[in-house]
């Protein structure tokens, strides 16, 4: 079926340390667009990435669209404790379809 | 309304009686998506409604499941006959599609809890 794999499941890190998630699709997607659910809390919309090998800041998130738009990063540098949450990574295009289909997410923990 | 408005909230039912659950979109939103959420996990793909277009219904896992959408505005999803793996968070997302999927924005939720 239509899957977007997102690694690591887990992620505990020291405050001021960095953060990185990856997200895999074995098909090329039109756009990819990021999430953050804080614990308890309902998904929130990041960022959306539509070109090839675009990358996009927003202060310290670093977001990459792989040059085949099969997979994308998010890079947090110096992570605060506002940074906890859970980030979820969602595409579409597969197949010419315009359904938004997420990640398993990456929920992220940080030691203060 | 400012956002995504889902009801109920909390739905707790017993196994085998029918739910139904509302969402109510922005407005002007054309685009329209039902997830499920279960416990600490992602979010599972059910429905999406894009306009006047035909549903893409392939997230729906069984046919106990249905959604429809009156007017391209509320969408209301039916669980039939639940059953206790059904208990999730289901969260409704509406979105101002201009040629491609855009930014999604989500409700609350409504917590299903079958016993």
């Amino acid at each position: 079926g239509q899957q977007v794999m997102q690694i690591p499941q887990y992620q505990h890190v020291q405050e001021g340390e960095d953060f990185t998630t990856y997200c895999n699709s074995s098909t090329t997607l039109s756009n990819i667009q990021w999430y953050k659910q804080r614990p308890g809390g309902h998904p929130v919309f990041l960022i959306q990435l539509v070109k090839s090998g675009e990358v996009k800041k927003q202060k310290r998130l670093t977001f990459q669209f792989g040059e085949a738009k099969k997979n994308s990063s998010l890079h947090i540098t110096a992570t605060q404790t506002t940074d906890v949450g859970t980030y979820f990574c969602a595409g579409s295009g597969f197949q010419g379809a315009q359904k938004l289909v997420f990640g398993q997410g990456t929920r992220l923990t940080i030691n203060p | 309304g400012a956002g995504v408005s889902q009801s109920p909230s909390n739905k707790v039912t017993e196994k085998g009686k029918d739910v139904e659950l509302r969402c109510d979109p922005i407005s002007g939103h054309t685009a329209l998506y039902w997830y499920r959420q279960s416990l600490g996990q992602g979010l599972e793909f059910l429905i999406y409604f894009q306009g006047n277009s035909a549903p893409d219904k392939s997230g729906l896992p069984s046919d106990r499941f249905s959604a429809e959408r009156t007017g391209g505005s509320v969408s209301t999803l039916t669980i039939q006959r639940t059953q206790q793996e059904d208990s999730a968070v289901y969260l409704c997302a509406s979105s101002p599609y201009r040629g491609r999927t855009g930014e999604l924005f989500f409700g609350e939720g409504s917590r299903l809890t079958v016993l």
